[in-house]
């Protein structure tokens, strides 16, 4: 079956660590994301990429680090610099033919990072 | 940039009644609308989505209707069931700029 996968499910770090979260899409997708989910606040676009070896900042950038080297693959580096990492993190993809990101979103199940 | 607000956040209804979710947004330049279904520990659906060429869509109990002059749209689930309980996110944007996304209205439905 098509879809996202993102790794693993849960991830406890230590403060101060660097942290990589997976994404990977069979979709044949141009387009991937990576929002922010805390409670009560939405979801906060972070990062958006429409083709390999591009993308974009999000509204909250700060503190996090993107790649995207192969299209099926979109990793989300959470760094120390980053002030409240812990959150879940959710990654999608859409066809986006021509760059409008007016397709809808795919999303995965999303990684739930603890950072203590 | 967008800013979408969504109202309520919160929302209680019995078994068989109807629901609705309001949003506005403040970019008059977004032709596209999506509302999305989260269940827990799960990522968010697409439920239904419109764009700005129509000003109403229906999808077996589900409906969006859009008001482009007043810059709102809403979410109508009429005959809730227990299933139909979850968080509900709208969005919206326009061409070339990513999906902004309003706060969630979290749906409880009782039997």
């Amino acid at each position: 079956d098509g879809g996202i996968t993102q790794s693993p499910k849960y991830l406890f770090r230590k403060e101060g660590q660097n942290v990589t979260l997976s994404c990977e899409q069979n979709l044949n997708h141009d387009a991937m994301y990576w929002y922010r989910q805390d409670p009560g606040q939405g979801l906060r676009l972070i990062y958006y990429s429409q083709i390999v070896n591009d993308f974009q900042k999000g509204d909250i950038a700060e503190g996090y680090s993107v790649s995207r080297e192969k299209k099926e693959s979109f990793p989300l580096t959470v760094t120390s610099a980053q002030k409240n990492p812990t959150a879940f993190y959710l990654c999608a993809s859409s066809i986006d033919t021509g760059g409008s990101y007016n397709s809808p979103l795919h999303f995965g199940n999303g990684t739930r990072l603890t950072v203590t | 940039g967008e800013n979408v607000e969504q109202h309520p956040s919160t929302l209680s209804v019995q078994e068989g009644d109807s629901a609705v979710i309001k949003c506005t947004y403040s970019d008059s330049a977004s032709n596209y609308f999506p509302w999305y279904k989260q269940e827990l520990g799960k990522g968010p659906q697409l439920i239904i989505d419109i764009r700005s060429n129509v000003g109403e869509k229906k999808d077996q109990r589900i409906a969006v209707t859009l008001n482009k002059t007043a810059k709102h749209f809403s979410l109508h689930i009429t005959e809730t069931q227990p299933e139909d309980s979850a968080v509900y996110f709208c969005a919206a944007n326009q061409a070339g700029t990513a999906l902004i996304f309003g706060k969630g209205t979290t749906l409880s439905v009782s039997s």
